[in-house]
């Protein structure tokens, strides 16, 4: 595609639900990034892929929080049993570099999640 | 753990003058730096792409210094507009992650 792309842009959600976020990266682009963004924040680090590899994951706040990209494309972050701490935008970026030589980052628009 | 400082917070100036925004971080290990943009409600908009390798990077009027040595990046932007007015943030990547500043809010005046 021609942008990274990400949906739903806003999520309402009860104390308790699961929530799905998802993320299309630039089409080719290796590494993929999450982070997340509280209001007035710079962004903070969730995890990041390598293609399917989850090579860093010390940034997901607790065991609630899943990310997933088993072919190398899309991915998915999920949270389970959301609490309002997890209201926050999310952010996805892609880049088509390495761990080492990683290029320009691109990110997309960002999810919205927002626990009542 | 690595740590980015944006200086200052926030910055008002009127249109046309130039200013320069401040960006340093703790540990100099950093493979590239790259400065974004974010207006309210947006996702970042990348400006400038620095490699570890390099000094400075230019586009259009910004213009994006870095020192990792003394762990310190500005981004120049010339001739200030309206359209200008954002938040600018910079940002580390030493391997695994980017780390973020917490930006620096700009306002042009007209």
């Amino acid at each position: 595609g021609a942008g990274v792309s990400q949906s739903p842009r806003y999520k309402v959600a009860k104390r308790g639900q699961d929530v799905a976020l998802r993320c299309d990266p630039i089409s080719g682009h290796v590494s993929l990034f999450w982070y997340q963004q509280a209001l007035g924040q710079g962004p903070e680090f969730l995890t990041y892929f390598q293609n399917e590899a989850q090579l860093d994951k010390s940034g997901l706040p607790s065991d609630r929080f899943f990310a997933e990209r088993p072919e190398g494309s899309v991915s998915t972050l999920k949270i389970q049993r959301t609490q309002q701490e997890d209201s926050a935008v999310y952010l996805c970026a892609s880049s088509s570099g390495l761990q080492t030589n990683t290029g320009e980052l691109f990110f997309g628009e960002g999810s919205r999640l927002t626990v009542l | 753990k690595q740590e980015v400082t944006q200086i200052p917070a926030a910055l008002s100036v009127p249109e046309g003058e130039n200013l320069v925004l401040n960006c340093s971080f703790t540990d100099s290990a950093i493979y590239n730096l790259q400065w974004f943009r974010q207006d309210p409600g947006k996702g970042l908009t990348s400006l400038l792409l620095i490699q570890s390798s390099q000094r400075e990077q230019t586009s259009g009027r910004l213009n994006a210094s870095l020192d990792k040595s003394s762990g310190r990046s500005t981004l120049y932007i010339a001739a200030s507009q309206p359209g200008d007015s954002a938040t600018y943030l910079c940002a580390v990547f030493t391997g695994n992650q980017f780390y973020f500043g917490t930006g620096t809010s700009l306002t042009v005046i007209p």
